[in-house]
């Protein structure tokens, strides 16, 4: 079965940093793009960060640029976003989700067919 | 402010029909890219619903139906069920932004 798990919300104080995890499983990890994507309390779907399928790209909101960063460990089929300088504005519940599409060398805006279960972020 | 712009709310009775309307541009929608769009029932994640315009992955039923045309997207659905209350969400991609792109969302009502 197709998965992805994230892990790493909590509650962190304004200026504090935080690293969620998503973990992969049931597909090829290297062949597809995976993104964040973040829903505040009550508010819409709001895409953070991607990460191509080979590692080499990586693309940011300009909401988040300069203070995030996607990165992954492809030996454990894992991918991370290292959260710094923190805002209140960025409390929110966070998802990773592929792209349906396999094998795109870069972030083209393909619809994500699985998606986590999320982890909900509390900057407070 | 979305750069896709939805009505926040539609509604409608058992059995009929109703659209969610998603407006773009010419950097987005207008350009090109794909829209595709999300059933997010209350307390759980997104759910594709319909990718690249008007196609339904396996199990979604085919009273939803997807159309695309010039800078604009819509999402139909007929047969109104009370399952079908949930938030849906449009999806596409900005070149000028160099990213993905959701719309605010619409909230649907079954009367």
């Amino acid at each position: 079965e197709v998965q992805l798990l994230e892990s790493g919300g909590g509650l962190v104080q304004p200026g504090g940093s935080l690293r969620l995890s998503c973990a992969a499983s049931g597909f090829t990890f290297n062949s597809f793009v995976i993104s964040w994507v973040r829903q505040p309390p009550g508010k819409g779907l709001e895409w953070v960060s991607g990460m191509s399928g080979s590692g080499g790209r990586t693309y940011y909101a300009d909401s988040v640029k300069g203070r995030f960063t996607i990165s992954r460990d492809t030996s454990k089929n894992t991918l991370y976003l290292q959260m710094r300088s923190l805002r209140v504005d960025d409390t929110a519940v966070y998802y990773c989700a592929k792209d349906q599409v396999p094998g795109a060398v870069s972030l083209v805006g393909h619809a994500m067919d699985v998606w986590g279960q999320g982890t909900t972020v509390t900057v407070s | 402010q979305s750069v896709l712009t939805q009505p926040p709310s539609v509604s409608g009775a058992p059995g009929q029909r109703v659209t969610i309307s998603c407006t773009g541009s010419s950097s987005n929608i207008g350009a090109g890219y794909d829209v595709h769009w999300y059933q997010q029932l209350p307390g759980t994640a997104p759910k594709l619903l319909i990718y690249v315009n008007s196609n339904r992955p396996s199990g979604v039923p085919d009273r939803f139906s997807g159309s695309k045309s010039d800078t604009s997207a819509s999402l139909a659905i007929s047969g109104l069920q009370a399952g079908d209350e949930a938030d849906y969400y449009c999806q596409s991609y900005d070149s000028s932004l160099s990213g993905v792109i959701f719309g605010g969302g619409t909230k649907l009502t079954v009367l």
